[in-house]
């Protein structure tokens, strides 16, 4: 089946530590996104990329990095710089300007 | 700067009330428009979304939308909820003709529909 997968669901970090999300499609799609969702703040956008070995800030990238060296993955490092780092992360694809898929989340939590 | 206005951030009705979520935008030029919905527990999915032509366009569960770009409005509307349509709703706004090809969310609505 095509679509977006992110791994792990739940993911427990120690502070102090750095931690990566992955993120993969196989739908073929060029644009990639990571988002951070957290209660009554709807989407808000960290990095996104439109293309392979190219990708900008969003948002609210303080705190994070990402690379983009296959079509098909674009994993987000959530570094010791993240000063609230526990949230609900969102990635998604999307075939130039058309329609976003969501993968179905990384809840991170800082213990 | 570009931005997605939803104006309630929470809505509470009950079963077989109308339904009707403003969404509006601050963009002049072409624009692509989408409605999400995530249900509890699950990933966000698209209800229907504009490109061009009809500005009425139908989305699935019986949902609807009309784009009125003279008030770069674009309101997701349902004649009759059910208790399943209970989960959050999201505007999002494609501006098009830069390089820029992210989406512009609005903040999301939080609909409760009571048995």
């Amino acid at each position: 089946d095509g679509g977006i997968t992110q791994s792990p669901k739940y993911l427990f970090r120690k502070e102090g530590q750095n931690v990566t999300l992955s993120c993969e499609q196989n739908l073929n799609h060029d644009a990639m996104y990571w988002y951070r969702q957290d209660p009554g703040q709807g989407l808000r956008l960290i990095y996104y990329s439109q293309i392979v070995n190219d990708f900008q800030k969003g948002d609210i990238a303080e705190g994070y990095s990402v690379s983009r060296e296959k079509k098909e993955s674009f994993p987000l490092t959530v570094t010791s710089a993240q000063k609230n780092p526990t949230a609900f992360y969102l990635c998604a694809s999307s075939l130039y300007t058309d329609e976003a898929f969501f993968g179905q989340g990384t809840r991170l939590t800082v213990v | 700067a570009q931005s997605v206005s939803q104006h309630n951030h929470h809505v509470i009705l009950s079963e077989a009330a109308s339904l009707e979520l403003g969404c509006n935008y601050s963009y002049g030029g072409t624009v692509n428009l989408f409605w999400y919905v995530q249900y509890p527990g699950q990933h966000l999915q698209l209800l229907l979304k504009y490109f061009s032509g009809d500005p009425l366009v139908k989305g699935i569960k019986g949902f609807e939308a009309e784009f009125i770009k003279s008030k770069f409005s674009f309101n997701l509307r349902k004649p009759s909820v059910q208790w399943s349509d209970t989960a959050e709703y999201f505007c999002a706004v494609n501006a098009l003709g830069g390089n820029n090809r992210k989406l512009i969310w609005g903040l999301g609505t939080s609909l409760a529909v009571n048995p």
